[in-house]
């Protein structure tokens, strides 16, 4: 069956330190990945996706994300936080035909000034 | 344009009663999902629309879960007999369909209470 872990449920950075959020997946085909994050009273948002090619995303807000088949992994990075990136991240796979996302547990992120 | 809006943002009710859950897709889009997010999880698929059919209802947890879709736009989730554990964030998504995998756009949700 499809799955997905994020191993960290909390991380706590500083304004301006890196930040790598972890997430592996289980499927059996190639996957379609993806991140989003939500804020607070905000919907969920996507940050990018990886269907094929190149193995390094790029998306919105700085983000990017490396697609690792041998590790069955899909990490999420940014060079440089900004206190407006506090939010919960999740990372989800995209399962069977209809495509319905199958989603990890999310990750908070709090920024520290 | 218009995201996907749901209605309504807040809803409280009581254990055993009625309610529904709207869903306003964006237009055109043919694929529409529903998920459920509990406090302190991922949203968990329900179910998916594609037009006016349910193509795949293997999310719904039990029968007291439905979901229509008469004309292929507006959705509308209902759940009967209402328990404290249907307590959650409803979230609507919609996306075109193609033979590529097409983003899914999200609505801000419906929080239901059910005391």
């Amino acid at each position: 069956a499809q799955s997905v872990t994020q191993p960290d449920i909390h991380i706590t950075v500083s304004e301006g330190a890196s930040l790598e959020l972890r997430c592996n997946y289980s499927y059996g085909a190639t996957p379609y990945l993806f991140w989003y994050v939500q804020s607070p009273g905000q919907g969920l948002q996507l940050l990018l996706k990886y269907f094929s090619g190149d193995t390094l995303v790029q998306g919105i807000k700085g983000f990017e994300a490396e697609f690792k088949r041998s590790q069955s992994s899909f990490n999420l990075r940014k060079p440089s936080v900004h206190w407006s990136d506090a939010a919960e991240y999740f990372c989800a796979v995209a399962a069977g035909n209809n495509r319905k996302l199958i989603w990890g547990l999310g990750t908070s992120l709090a920024v520290n000034p | 344009g218009a995201g996907v809006s749901q209605t309504p943002s807040n809803k409280v009710t009581e254990k055993g009663k009625y309610v529904e859950l709207r869903c306003d897709p964006i237009s055109g889009h043919t694929a529409l999902y529903w998920y459920r997010q509990s406090l302190g999880q991922g949203p968990e698929f329900l179910i998916y629309f594609q037009g006016t059919g349910a193509a795949d209802d293997s999310g719904l947890p039990n029968d007291r879960f439905f979901a229509v879709r008469p004309e292929g736009s507006v959705s509308t989730l209902k759940i009967q007999r209402t328990e404290r554990g249907d307590s959650a964030v409803y979230l609507c998504a919609s996306s075109s369909y193609g033979t590529t995998y097409n983003e899914q756009f999200f609505g801000p949700g419906t929080r239901l209470t059910v005391l």
